[in-house]
């Protein structure tokens, strides 16, 4: 089935330093979602990318999807301690009943 | 217009007993999915429902879960005969659409599930 693997598991930075988490697959990815599960809280749709080569921005976030669409990346520039949480990447998989498959997720810790 | 609800929030079982989760997806939402988040873990996908027909279960165990989504009422996750592995935080999201390119899925506050 389709899958996607997400990296880093686990990051922490200093507050104001920069982030990034970023998600594989081996096929092809007609689109995919970045969601954001705030410690004891659930997730929360943040973006759907489904060009290749899309680019788009929610203030210090920067969504991306390769230009094979095999890939796609989250950024966040100068972190704060309100963009703590668990970042999640999820994609469709066709077939069937095409149901969202969510990355493991990277989670965000940041240091005042 | 209220955002997908779920109750209980915290549930305690012990082992053996029954567990019966309720979801009420968002209004002019007619498609349900339970998702089981373990500790550290990410959203493992469980079923999918319609109202009053269950789409995919490709994602639950086949003893001793079931889901339903009747034409009235909530949807419900029920698990039978509770073990500790069951512990777990179950989410439940609501569409308003079949998941296709445009459609986002709305969360409730899941209910954490503790079985003693």
């Amino acid at each position: 089935g389709q899958q996607v693997m997400q990296i880093p598991q686990y990051q922490h930075v200093q507050e104001g330093e920069d982030f990034t988490t970023y998600c594989n697959s081996s096929t092809t990815l007609s689109n995919i979602q970045w969601y954001k599960q705030r410690p004891g809280g659930h997730p929360v749709f943040l973006i759907q990318l489904v060009k290749s080569g899309e680019v788009k921005k929610q203030k210090r976030l920067t969504f991306q999807f390769g230009e094979a669409k095999k890939n796609s990346s989250l950024h966040i520039t100068a972190t704060q301690t309100t963009d703590v949480g668990t970042y999640f990447c999820a994609v469709i998989r066709q077939g069937g009943s095409e149901k969202l498959v969510f990355g493991k997720g990277t989670k965000l810790t940041v240091n005042p | 217009n209220a955002g997908v609800m779920q109750n209980p929030r915290h549930l305690v079982r012990r082992r053996g007993q029954e567990a019966r989760l309720r979801c009420s997806p968002m209004k002019g939402h007619s498609h349900v999915y339970w998702y089981r988040q373990l500790p550290e873990e990410g959203l493992k996908f469980m079923v999918y429902l319609q109202k009053e027909n269950i789409i995919d279960e490709s994602g639950m165990p086949k003893e001793r879960f079931s889901a339903e989504f009747p034409k009235e009422g909530p949807s419900i996750l029920r698990i039978q005969q509770v073990v500790r592995g069951d512990s777990a935080a179950y989410f439940c999201a609501s569409s308003r659409l079949a998941p296709d390119l445009w459609n986002e899925q709305f969360f409730g506050p899941g209910t954490r599930l503790t079985v003693l």
